[in-house]
Parts: structure tokens; C-alpha cells; sequence
């Protein structure tokens, strides 16, 4: 059973990039698509992009111009940089994994961490 | 706007049959996707390529078809399917995934 956990500074300030790392435990992360997913408080799921081990990633359009998912620094670890944070950006940041060869639905989640975009 | 729209409530007495609807241009071309959200919870997926439903999700959840709408029915409804459920798709090329903006289930 696959397992993801999410970590990361819980408070960005206007402007400055936010960045987080999803832990992957119990499966390879050679093995799977690996998404994030963002939820802002009392709002609906908004999904930011995959990353695949080749490198080959696939971002949501609302978004591509700030977003970045990449491998981590250590193994069976991706990260989410989001650069010139707003407001708009606080939300819940869910790490999710693709089913099978797919990118495109998701049967694992870690627990989510809120991230505030604050002065 | 969201691409696939949901309707924002639904709400049903214990036992009885909650359907929650999500239509958009996206269908039938690509599959419909349901979670499940606990408040506090990451979400479960319940349904995937329209009708299959994956291993542990009770009987009772069920999802079906028709043209630009998407279906999804829990049948003899109780007290702990009250949550929210998010219709999820992908556009109708295929390139990037999309959200209904979900709907709260109460069960009354």
C-alpha cells in the first residue's frame, strides 16, 4: 500500500515561491504518475500538475507559468514550487498517486498540508 | 466556472437512493471520476471509468452514463455517505485534468 506524506513551510508571504516535498513510502516513485492537487479553504479540488520519473511532467494551464514538479532531493521523494504567491494560493496541497499507467485519476493521497500565503 | 458542473447540494433520508449529477462537454469522450471528501479528509475515489468501482467501495456506489451526464447513485443511503463528492474528468482533449466544484451530500 502505497503511502504519501506532504511537508513543507505552512506560511508563504505574497509574492515569494512556495515549495513542498511528498514523501512516497511503500512503492516506487518510478513506477507511478505523481500528481499535486490543491484545495482552497471551504472550495473545490483544483489539480496543478504531474511529474513522471523521466522527467516529463504536464501542468494545469491556470497555472503553468509558476509551476514547477520535479524529482526531490532524496530518493522516492517530488516537489511543487509555486513562484509570485497570492492570496489565491492559500490552500490545502494534496500529493496524490496516479492509477496504473494513468495520470489522470488518483488512488492514493497523502493527508494534505495547508499552506497560507500571508504577510 | 468549472467544466463539468455539479449541482452544489443533495440531500436524502437514511435508505433512501442519492443520485448526483455532472455534466459537461468532456463526455462522453473521457471517463468520469468520483471522490469521496470527509470534512478533514483526503478524498477516496469511489468511482473511475465511469461504472467501475474499486475494491473496498461498498456495492451500494454506483455510477452510469447518458450523452454529456454523468451519474453517480449510492443506493440504501446512510448516515456515514454524507460528505462531499467531486465529479472529476479530464478536458475533452485529454491534457490536463478538471473538477466538478463537488457536491455536499446530507443525509437527513
Amino acid at each position: 500500500q502505497v503511502q504519501l506524506q506532504e511537508s513543507g513551510p505552512g506560511l508563504v508571504k505574497p509574492s515569494e515561491t512556495l515549495s513542498l516535498t511528498c514523501t512516497v513510502s511503500g512503492g516506487s516513485i518510478s513506477t507511478y504518475y505523481w500528481s499535486w492537487i490543491r484545495q482552497p479553504p471551504g472550495k473545490g479540488l483544483e489539480w496543478v500538475g504531474y511529474f513522471y520519473y523521466t522527467g516529463s511532467t504536464k501542468y494545469n494551464p491556470s497555472l503553468k507559468s509558476r509551476v514547477t514538479i520535479s524529482v526531490g532531493t532524496s530518493k522516492n521523494q517530488f516537489s511543487l514550487k509555486l513562484t509570485s504567491v497570492t492570496a489565491a494560493d492559500t490552500a490545502v496541497y494534496y500529493c496524490a498517486k496516479g492509477v496504473g499507467s494513468s495520470w489522470y485519476y488518483f488512488d492514493s493521497w497523502g493527508q494534505g498540508t495547508l499552506v497560507t500565503v500571508s504577510s | 466556472s468549472f467544466e463539468v458542473r455539479q449541482p452544489p447540494s443533495v440531500s436524502v433520508s437514511p435508505g433512501q437512493t442519492a443520485r448526483i449529477t455532472c455534466s459537461g462537454k468532456a463526455f462522453p469522450k473521457q471517463y468520469a471520476y468520483w471522490y469521496q471528501q470527509k470534512p478533514g479528509q483526503a478524498p477516496l475515489l469511489v468511482i473511475y471509468k465511469d461504472t467501475q468501482r474499486p475494491s473496498g467501495i461498498p456495492e451500494r456506489f454506483s455510477g452510469s452514463t447518458s450523452g454529456t451526464t454523468v451519474t453517480l447513485t449510492i443506493s440504501e443511503v446512510q448516515a456515514e455517505d454524507e460528505a462531499d463528492y467531486y465529479c472529476q474528468s479530464t478536458d475533452s482533449l485529454g491534457t490536463y485534468v478538471i473538477f466538478g466544484g463537488g457536491t455536499k451530500l446530507t443525509v437527513l
